[in-house]
């Protein structure tokens, strides 16, 4: 079965230093991973996707993750953060199935950023 | 294009109560999901629908009732309210029948509480 846990549920960092956002999969094949943000009072939106075409994936406004089989791990990072970064984060890993597939959500990361 | 909306934003109901979250999207996707997003939880799958006339049971599907009569509508009914129904609920588009690596769209979210 798939999983997908986030390390952590609640991040702080300080404007302009990085960011990381932990998140390690358990999946049985080489798994469909992203990474959604949720600004509050949201929906969802996607940062970034990985496809198996390259382990480093960029997304948008800054932000990249790197896939790394041996770790099973899909960490998010960005180089300098910034107040408008302040939102809810969630690893999503994609099942296989008869339908179509499904999405496994982590438990969500609260990114806090001060100024 | 509007996207993916929800109707209402908000609701309150008592317990025993029935009501149906709307949905909607007009960008001619297949696959529909539904989902609730509980503190610490992430977003769990209630149902889902990959076109026309099919639905299934995603993670947590107890106390919850679907159809998909037309490519653009999926609502979702509560049949009977119960208080552990409180939640926000989003609704998800994603072009094609499958999730592949395509990106999910997501509602603005239905906030639901009920006592």
């Amino acid at each position: 079965a798939q999983s997908v846990t986030q390390l952590d549920s609640h991040v702080s960092v300080s404007e302009g230093t990085p960011v990381l956002l932990r998140c390690n999969y358990s999946s049985s094949y080489s798994p469909s991973l992203f990474w959604y943000v949720q600004h509050p009072n949201k929906g969802l939106q996607l940062l970034l996707k990985y496809t198996s075409a390259a382990t480093l994936v960029k997304g948008i406004n800054g932000f990249e993750a790197e896939f790394k089989k041996s770790e099973t791990s899909f960490h998010l990072t960005k180089p300098s953060a910034h107040m408008s970064d302040a939102a809810e984060y969630f690893c999503v890993v994609r099942t296989l199935g008869n339908q179509g597939g499904k999405l496994i959500f982590g438990q969500g990361t609260e990114l806090s950023v001060k100024p | 294009n509007a996207g993916v909306t929800q109707t209402p934003k908000f609701q309150v109901l008592k317990t025993g109560q029935s009501m149906t979250l709307q949905c909607a999207q007009d960008m001619n996707h297949e696959y529909m999901s539904w989902y609730r997003q509980d503190p610490g939880m992430g977003l769990r799958l209630i149902h889902y629908s990959v076109g026309a006339g099919i639905t299934d049971q995603g993670e947590v599907p107890n106390g919850y009732n679907v159809s998909r009569s037309t490519t653009e509508d999926f609502p979702l009914r509560l049949l009977s309210a119960a208080p552990s129904q409180t939640s926000v609920y989003f609704c998800a588009s994603t072009l094609g029948q499958g999730l592949g690596y395509n990106e999910q769209f997501f509602g603005p979210g239905t906030r639901l509480t009920v006592l």
